[in-house]
């Protein structure tokens, strides 16, 4: 049972359009992370935050931006979504040191077209 | 900085028998953790097994277990008895102790056949 929520699972855009990529988590966690996925492929670290109005980019370069003005909520937009987007995020959750598992949503698969 | 590999792209096992993921990693961390996760197909990753890098022994899960070998940095996941729910997409992953950072190996998809 998830206790961290991705919202869309799945999404269709054309380009230019401006996205947001919700995720919410109900354990109280301080740390959140978004990650992009290809098919197949390795996760790669895009944004990360260690508890509220703290936000850090990743090892991946990206063009989506995230904020974090709640504990529980950590969403990621794109301004103006490109082909090059294409791709699974996942967002996940911890709390403490690195001993600490990380929590992951769903994800969410998007297509830009 | 670190780096995780998984030099095995695709593996195959049949039920119930034994199969070995392989992971290698480098770190200049003096304390780190170790994970693997599975990500089983359109279903979300879950965590499988960690372990303690200063813990000299292996952890193990039911039918999980790990063979850490510090000194040569190598941290391969085995898999006992091996079931049909046990197919999914697995990755090795290296955390700092700080911020709980992680690093993805490229992941390791195992199939187990009936």
């Amino acid at each position: 049972e998830a206790d961290i929520y991705q919202t869309p699972r799945y999404l269709v855009i054309g380009t230019g359009k401006k996205i947001t990529l919700e995720c919410s988590q109900t354990m109280g966690h301080d740390k959140m992370y978004w990650y992009q996925q290809d098919p197949g492929m390795e996760l790669h670290l895009i944004h990360y935050s260690y508890g509220v109005n703290s936000t850090e980019k990743g090892d991946l370069s990206s063009e989506s931006t995230v904020s974090r003005i709640r504990t529980e909520h950590f969403p990621l937009t794109l301004e103006s979504a490109r082909p090059s987007h294409t791709s699974q995020y996942l967002c996940a959750s911890t709390w403490g040191t690195g001993w600490s598992p990380l929590h992951f949503g769903n994800g969410t698969r998007l297509t830009v077209t | 900085a670190q780096t995780v590999t998984q030099s095995q792209p695709e593996m195959s096992v049949q039920e119930a028998e034994t199969v070995t993921l392989s992971c290698t990693y480098d770190t200049s961390e003096s304390n780190y953790y170790l994970f693997w996760y599975k990500q089983p197909p359109s279903r979300q990753m879950i965590l499988v097994i960690r372990q303690e890098a200063y813990k000299q022994q292996n952890a193990t899960e039911n039918r999980f277990s790990v063979n850490f070998q510090k000194a040569a940095k190598s941290f391969s996941l085995k898999i006992s008895d091996s079931q049909l729910g046990d197919t999914a997409m697995y990755f090795c992953a290296c955390a700092d102790t700080n911020a709980g950072k992680s690093t993805f190996g490229d992941g390791t998809t195992l199939t187990v056949k009936p």
